[in-house]
C-alpha cells in the first residue's frame, strides 16, 4: 500500500508555544488530506480536512485558530497547534488517498 | 455515513479464525463497508471494503449479508500481531479521493496464546 509518514513521531513542548506537525504522501499525490486527534482510549476524531490549493475546512467544535492548516503541495500537509496548552496533548494523525485512505504513523503530541 | 455497531472487545486464539461482525442497519446503497485496525500507538491500517458481494485479499475476508445491514470481518488464521482495534466503517465515495472516515468504538481483538 501506499506510504504516508509524520514528522516529528513524537514532541513535548512547553505550554504557549507553537508546534507543527508534517504529513507526506511518499509515493502518491494527496489533493485532500484529513487530520484526526485520538486521546489514550478513545477513538480517533476527525479534526479538519486539508485541500491542496485552498482553505482547510474545520470540524464542529475544532478552533481553526488554534489548529492551522496549510496544503502547500500535493505531498505535504503541516499541522501547526499555536499557543499549545496540556489539554492538546493529544496522538495526531493524518491520511491520505482515494478508496483507501492511507494513514501517517501518528505524532504523539505532549504539553508541559 | 451510517452509523455501525461493533461489539467492544472480543477474545480469539492464535491459528483459529477470528470473526468480528459489524451491524450497520441503516447503510445506503451507495455506501461501501470499511474495515481498519489499529494497532496500539500507530496510525490506522487499511483491511478490506466492499459494497455488495463478499470479498477476500491476503489479509482478510468481508461476508456482507444480502440486506447489506451486517457484515462480519474474518481473519483466517490469527496471530498474536493481530491483536489490535478493528474498525467498521461505512462511507460512500469509494473510487473518489477526499472522502471522510468516521471513526466509531470499534472492537479490541485479543489474540491469545
Amino acid at each position: 500500500g501506499a506510504v504516508v509518514s509524520q514528522h516529528p513521531s513524537w514532541v513535548i513542548c512547553k505550554s504557549g508555544t507553537s508546534v507543527k506537525i508534517e504529513c507526506r504522501s511518499l509515493d502518491f499525490q494527496a489533493t485532500t488530506m484529513f487530520w484526526y486527534r485520538q486521546f489514550p482510549k478513545q477513538s480517533l476524531m476527525l479534526m479538519a480536512t486539508s485541500n491542496e490549493g485552498s482553505k482547510a475546512t474545520y470540524e464542529q467544535g475544532v478552533e481553526k485558530d488554534k489548529f492551522l492548516i496549510n496544503h502547500a503541495s500535493l505531498t505535504l500537509s503541516t499541522l501547526t497547534v499555536t499557543s499549545a496548552h496540556p489539554e492538546d496533548s493529544s496522538f495526531y494523525i493524518c491520511s491520505g488517498g482515494s478508496y483507501e485512505q492511507y494513514f501517517g504513523p501518528g505524532t504523539r503530541l505532549t504539553v508541559t | 455515513d451510517a452509523k455501525t455497531t461493533q461489539p467492544p472487545s472480543m477474545d480469539c486464539a492464535e491459528g483459529r479464525a477470528a470473526n468480528l461482525p459489524c451491524n450497520h442497519s441503516t447503510i445506503s446503497g451507495n455506501e461501501y463497508v470499511y474495515w481498519y485496525r489499529q494497532i496500539h500507538s500507530q496510525g490506522p491500517q487499511y483491511i478490506i471494503h466492499g459494497l455488495k458481494n463478499n470479498e477476500t485479499n491476503e489479509m482478510a475476508s468481508l461476508i456482507i449479508t444480502e440486506d447489506r445491514k451486517s457484515s462480519t470481518l474474518i481473519l483466517p488464521h490469527a496471530t498474536l500481531r493481530d491483536t489490535a482495534v478493528y474498525y467498521c466503517i461505512v462511507r460512500v465515495g469509494a473510487e473518489t479521493s477526499g472522502s471522510r472516515l468516521t471513526f466509531g468504538e470499534g472492537t479490541q481483538l485479543t489474540v491469545n496464546p
